[in-house]
């Protein structure tokens, strides 16, 4: 039972353009999702999160937008840097209180200079 | 501020053997998480502890998987008579009360042959 699903294993884009990975979930009962970026052999490290009251949280060139409705929730990344190739892990909590995290299963980006 | 000390960062046990995987939360962090990696695989949650209680162990196996977290020193991971289905990256990350933001330490990966 995949409570949180990235359909996208992995995704390329070009130095300078915008990456958009994608995340749905089933469990309505989720009010707090986050997105985690791994890269090899290191634990993963938490990039953005947004409140199920909100519908976009920015930082910097991270954007994360929440559509409740359909369940599904997105990160862009503008502009896309080399240094972003990596695993980004979208993760869901059920209360705002606690690091029981449901995670998808990963969407590998690499950005070609 | 020192993050999430996980020790070791690579373990080998055969079949049969016990496993002890160890967690320093980040300084002041009183909450600790432990996931489980399967290759090819996201994050599992497995257990979730505070000092000397075990708050939620709903991720963990019934069998052969225990953790704790003394009052005083590291949060332990015990797997007693390890598998080769036990092979995995193990991830404990820990967090304030309230604060959903947990931070993960950079894994122990564990390879039984």
């Amino acid at each position: 039972d995949q409570q949180v699903k990235q359909n996208s294993p992995s995704l390329s884009v070009q130095e300078g353009r915008i990456s958009i990975l994608n995340c749905d979930y089933t469990n309505s009962m989720f009010d707090y999702f986050l997105w985690y970026k791994k890269y090899p052999a290191e634990g993963p490290t938490f990039l953005i999160s947004i409140s199920s009251i909100k519908d976009k949280n920015e930082d910097g060139r991270f954007t994360v937008f929440l559509n409740k409705s359909a369940k599904h929730l997105s990160l862009h990344i503008v502009p896309s840097q080399p240094g972003d190739s990596a695993v980004y892990f979208c993760a869901a909590s059920g209360s705002s209180n606690t690091g029981k995290l449901i995670f998808g299963q990963g969407t590998t980006l690499q950005v070609k200079p | 501020n020192a993050g999430v000390m996980q020790n070791p960062r690579h373990l080998v046990r055969r079949r049969g053997q016990e496993a002890r995987l160890r967690c320093s939360p980040m300084k002041g962090h009183s909450h600790v998480y432990w996931y489980r990696q399967l290759p090819e695989e996201g994050l599992k949650f497995m257990v979730y502890l505070q000092k000397e209680n075990i708050i939620d162990e709903s991720g963990m196996p019934k069998e052969r998987f225990s953790a704790e977290f003394p009052k005083e020193g590291p949060s332990i991971l015990r797997i007693q008579q390890v598998v080769r289905g036990d092979s995995a990256a193990y991830f404990c990350a820990s967090s304030y009360l309230g604060d959903t933001e947990a931070f993960f330490g950079q894994g122990t990966r564990l390879t039984v042959v």
